[in-house]
């Protein structure tokens, strides 16, 4: 398995509710990372799991909250969003090649959530 | 805090012309990556810049990477309507406590018309 999935592909919610978006990598790799795109704007990096530890997290909105239960797996729980959340969100992952360090090697992005709060 | 400027944001191609996108980034970094994001879509990979003087090709896109004047090109030599989308340049900040963050450029939106 070379990719990685994200799912749902698209997710509709109400403030009040809670949900969860997945992504999911089968390559081995120990770094993941949630970015948050809003339409005609670039990838903005919101959190990053190096070896299934929460390593950067780019002062996100408590609202927003990742876990990473395994190596393969990548969660972020959603809670009480506001319309202005509204995006498509971006997992990516990296390999830690022998003789590199985390950071140093290419991520790999899944298809993306899109994501709409009413 | 890195820095990453796209110019043009704006581009508008007729079919068989060429143009470059220029890629300016603020620190010291050996590392740049090129996507290219349809509507609606996640990001492609384009390109692995990792060295001063890279230059990679594929098809009727260049890319090269100027570590010295921080400095990456993106060439479009040919346009076909095919490749009307939106490219972005991102920088990896590969430093011990970054984890390989990618800053990316604003964005490109290229529309090539016959």
């Amino acid at each position: 398995d070379t990719e990685v999935t994200q799912t749902p592909k698209h997710l509709v919610m109400g403030m009040t509710n809670k949900k969860s978006l997945k992504c999911e990598q089968h390559m081995g790799h120990r770094a993941m990372y949630w970015y948050k795109q809003k339409a005609k704007k670039p990838p903005e990096l919101m959190f990053v799991y190096s070896y299934e530890k929460l390593s950067i997290n780019e002062s996100v909105p408590s609202r927003f909250s990742p876990e990473c239960p395994n190596s393969s797996l990548l969660n972020l729980h959603l809670h009480a969003l506001q319309p202005e959340d509204s995006a498509l969100y971006l997992c990516a992952s990296s390999p830690v090649r022998p003789g590199t360090s985390i950071g140093d090697n290419e991520q790999f992005f899944g298809p993306g959530t899109r994501l709409t709060v009413l | 805090e890195l820095k990453v400027e796209q110019n043009p944001l704006f581009l508008s191609m007729q079919e068989g012309k060429n143009y470059t996108i220029y890629c300016n980034y603020s620190t010291t970094s050996d590392r740049l990556y090129w996507y290219r994001q349809d509507p609606g879509k996640s990001l492609e990979s384009l390109f692995v810049l990792l060295s001063n003087g890279a230059v990679k090709q594929e098809g009727r896109l260049m890319a090269s990477l100027d570590t010295k004047a921080r400095l990456s090109t993106l060439h479009i030599t040919a346009a076909v309507h095919d490749l009307s989308a939106t490219y972005f340049c991102a920088v990896q900040d590969a430093g011990g406590t970054s984890y390989g963050k990618l800053t990316f450029g604003q964005g490109t939106i290229l529309t090539v018309h016959p």
